[in-house]
C-alpha cells in the first residue's frame, strides 16, 4: 500500500496570505494526484487532478505542483471559505489518501 | 448535473451486516464510468473501501475484501455497498463517488451518510 503523508496538520493563516501544503508518497505515483477540499459536514470536492489541472470550476488562486513522491498544493491568496480541511489522493496504485491539512484562521 | 445520495440505516449491531445504496441521478451508470464508496471514521481519513463498473467487475480494498460485497442494479440506477461483520471500528460516514476508470480520481461525491455501530 502505498502510504500518503501530509504536513503540517495544521496550517494557520491571515485571510490574503498564502497556503503551502505538503504532500509525499511512499514511492512513486508519478502524476496521478489529486487534491480535495472537504468542509465541516460536506463530501470532499476535488480541486486539482493530475498533480497540477485544476478541476471545473475551481478558482485560479488554488494550485498544484510536483510529481513522483513529491507535491504541493498552493492556495495564492486565502479566501474565508477556504478554510477546510484537504487531503492528498493518490491513484497511481488504487486509492489513498493523506490524514489532511486543516487550514485554519490565523 | 450528475448526483449521487447514499442511503441506508444509520443504526448497526455488532456481527451483523452493514447495507448501503446510492441512487444516481443526472446520468446513466450503463453510460460508463466506475462507481465506488470511501469512508471517514469520525475525525479521521478517507479510505476507499472499493469499486464497481456497470458490467459487475469490483474492486476492493484488500484489507477489507473478506468482508465487503458491492453490487450494481442499472435498472434503478443504482449501486449497493454490503459489509459483513461490523464492529465499532465500521462506525463512519459512508460516501460514494464515481471516477472514470479504474485508478483513477472521483470527481463526483455523494453527501455521504453516517453508520454507526452498536448494540
Amino acid at each position: 500500500e502505498i502510504v500518503m503523508t501530509q504536513s503540517p496538520a495544521t496550517l494557520s493563516v491571515s485571510p490574503g496570505e498564502r497556503a503551502t501544503l505538503s504532500c509525499r508518497a511512499s514511492q512513486s505515483v508519478s502524476s496521478n494526484l489529486a487534491w480535495y477540499q472537504q468542509k465541516p459536514g460536506q463530501a470532499p470536492r476535488l480541486l486539482i487532478y493530475g498533480a497540477s489541472t485544476r478541476a471545473t470550476g475551481i478558482p485560479a488562486r488554488f494550485s498544484g505542483s510536483g510529481s513522483g513522491t513529491e507535491f504541493t498544493l498552493t492556495i495564492s491568496s486565502l479566501q474565508s471559505e477556504d478554510f477546510a480541511v484537504y487531503y492528498c489522493q493518490q491513484y497511481n496504485n488504487w486509492w489513498t489518501f493523506g490524514q489532511g491539512t486543516k487550514v485554519e484562521i490565523k | 448535473q450528475v448526483q449521487l445520495q447514499e442511503s441506508g440505516p444509520g443504526l448497526v449491531k455488532p456481527s451483523e451486516t452493514l447495507s448501503l445504496t446510492c441512487t444516481v441521478s443526472g446520468y446513466s451508470i450503463s453510460s460508463g464510468y466506475y462507481w465506488g464508496w470511501i469512508r471517514q471514521p469520525p475525525g479521521k481519513g478517507l479510505e476507499w473501501i472499493g469499486s464497481i463498473y456497470h458490467s459487475g467487475s469490483t474492486y476492493y480494498n484488500p484489507s477489507l475484501k473478506s468482508r465487503v460485497t458491492i453490487s450494481v442494479d442499472t435498472s434503478k440506477n443504482q449501486f449497493s455497498l454490503k459489509l459483513s461483520s461490523v464492529t465499532a471500528a465500521d462506525t463512519a460516514v459512508y460516501y460514494c463517488a464515481r471516477h472514470w476508470r479504474p485508478a483513477y480520481y472521483m470527481d463526483v461525491w455523494g453527501k455521504g451518510t453516517t453508520v454507526t455501530v452498536s448494540s
